[in-house]
């Protein structure tokens, strides 16, 4: 069956405190790995997509990498701005679009 | 600009009633996805449509319906609400080629069903 594992479930950084997410995965054949943030009673906003393993990409303070398992969402010194929920989703091979999604990981930071 | 706009932001409505909701891409996607997000359980997949007038069964279709009659407009129908539908609804679109496959959501309509 195929699956979407976030951890921790919750993170409370300090500002500038680095920190990674963890997104483990099992899927028949992945299409896609996409990375989305959703601030509090808005839509998710999308990220990252990453295709294949040993692929990174960046946005500002975050860093996605790929292995053949698992994601890493790595925040470099991180500002209050920061604080949302980050959602994993996976996109299997042979699916007409539909994602699954992990359950998040709710990331608080603090001045 | 992506834009994925859903009728409602927020609605209440009595247990029986028929609800229906909106949304509409302007992106020409052919994919379009209604998700139900609950604490704690994350987002479920409850219906999607690949094409006009497909669908498609997500992961917990039972006491919901959709509609899709053109290819920028899906909607979602709760054909007798009830309680346990009181939920935050997200619609997104996608393309149907790798270089497309990103899902973009609507801003959600949190539904209350007293």
């Amino acid at each position: 069956e195929d699956q979407v594992t976030q951890s921790p479930e919750a993170l409370r950084l300090q500002e500038g405190e680095s920190s990674s997410l963890n997104c483990s995965y099992t899927v028949s054949g992945l299409r896609g790995l996409f990375w989305y943030r959703q601030d509090p009673g808005k839509g998710p906003e999308f990220l990252f997509t990453l295709y294949s393993a040993g692929e990174e990409k960046e946005k500002e303070r975050l860093k996605a990498t790929l292995t053949k398992k698992e994601s890493f969402l790595h925040i470099t010194a991180p500002k209050p701005e920061d604080s949302a929920t980050y959602l994993c989703a996976v996109q299997a091979g042979g699916s007409q679009g539909n994602l699954i999604f992990g359950k998040g990981t709710k990331l608080s930071v603090k001045p | 600009d992506v834009k994925v706009t859903q009728s409602s932001r927020y609605l209440v409505k009595r247990t029986g009633e028929k609800v229906f909701l909106e949304c509409v891409q302007d992106m020409d996607h052919e994919n379009m996805f209604w998700y139900r997000q609950d604490p704690g359980l994350g987002l479920r997949l409850i219906y999607f449509s690949y094409d006009v007038k497909m669908k498609e069964k997500g992961d917990i279709p039972e006491g919901y319906s959709v509609s899709r009659e053109k290819k920028e407009r899906f909607s979602l129908i709760l054909e007798s609400a009830s309680t346990n539908q009181t939920s935050m609804y997200l619609c997104a679109s996608s393309g149907l080629s790798l270089a497309k496959n990103i899902q973009y959501f609507g801003a959600g309509t949190r539904l209350s069903v007293l």
